[in-house]
């Protein structure tokens, strides 16, 4: 199994529709993000959750929602998806690496049109 | 202006070239510095990382930071066909917030 699972891979939707996009992850890290990937862009932090009681906005929160379940799930929402939020959308996890680097690893990513 | 410039490329070169992918940045507080790669339809995965300045061996792969130029360099050595992907530079500061931004990512191919 994967050390980060994302759901649904790929979702088409209508633009006033409520989206949810799980994550799951095997690790055993504290730190979740979400991020968004469009092209020419690269990725954007959208939220970033250190444990289940701390979540923190990125800098492109709006239109989005986060819920952090349990150590090993964190889900994002878009509650009323309109077009321009069609995207890839990575989840990620965040390790210590051997110098105190915040090393990420990420999901295989969950496509998301909105008509 | 962003906080850290990466050409999207495309860049095609012919296989065992050397290949140099370059980020700028302008916030002085990054120390961490890491190089991702990302295959079509996959997450991008962590292909090395340095702290503060200098170089990282790792291969066929050389990571470089000259902080004073805000300056990042990724060079791949006799390149292969697998190499073949999108390179995103990223980098973090060392305050404990763990806020890695990233890139715009460059699209390599290699061509045999």
């Amino acid at each position: 199994d994967a050390d980060v699972t994302q759901t649904p891979r790929n979702r088409i939707t209508k633009t006033g529709k409520r989206i949810m996009l799980e994550c799951s992850q095997t690790k055993g890290h504290d730190r979740m993000y979400w991020y968004r990937q469009d092209p020419g862009l690269g990725l954007r932090l959208i939220y970033y959750s250190f444990d289940v009681k701390d979540i923190n906005k990125g800098e492109i929160s709006d239109g989005y929602s986060v819920s952090r379940q349990a150590q090993a799930k964190f889900s994002l929402s878009l509650e009323s998806a309109i077009p321009n939020q069609t995207a890839l959308y990575f989840c990620a996890t965040g390790g210590q690496g051997a110098s105190g680097a915040n090393v990420l690893t990420f999901g295989a990513g969950s496509r998301l049109t909105v008509l | 202006q962003k906080e850290v410039e990466q050409d999207p490329g495309p860049l095609s070169v012919p296989e065992g070239a050397i290949v140099s992918l370059n980020c700028t940045y302008s916030n002085s507080a990054f120390q961490y510095f890491m190089w991702y790669r990302q295959y079509s339809r996959k997450g991008p995965e962590l292909l090395m990382y340095t702290y503060s300045s200098g170089n990282k061996e790792d291969g066929r792969f050389t990571a470089q930071v000259d902080k004073s130029s805000k300056y990042i360099s990724l060079f791949i050595r006799d390149s292969q066909p697998s190499d073949s992907a999108t390179y995103l530079c990223a980098m973090s500061d060392d305050t404990g917030g763990f806020k890695t931004i990233f890139g715009a990512g460059t699209r390599l191919f290699v061509k045999a």
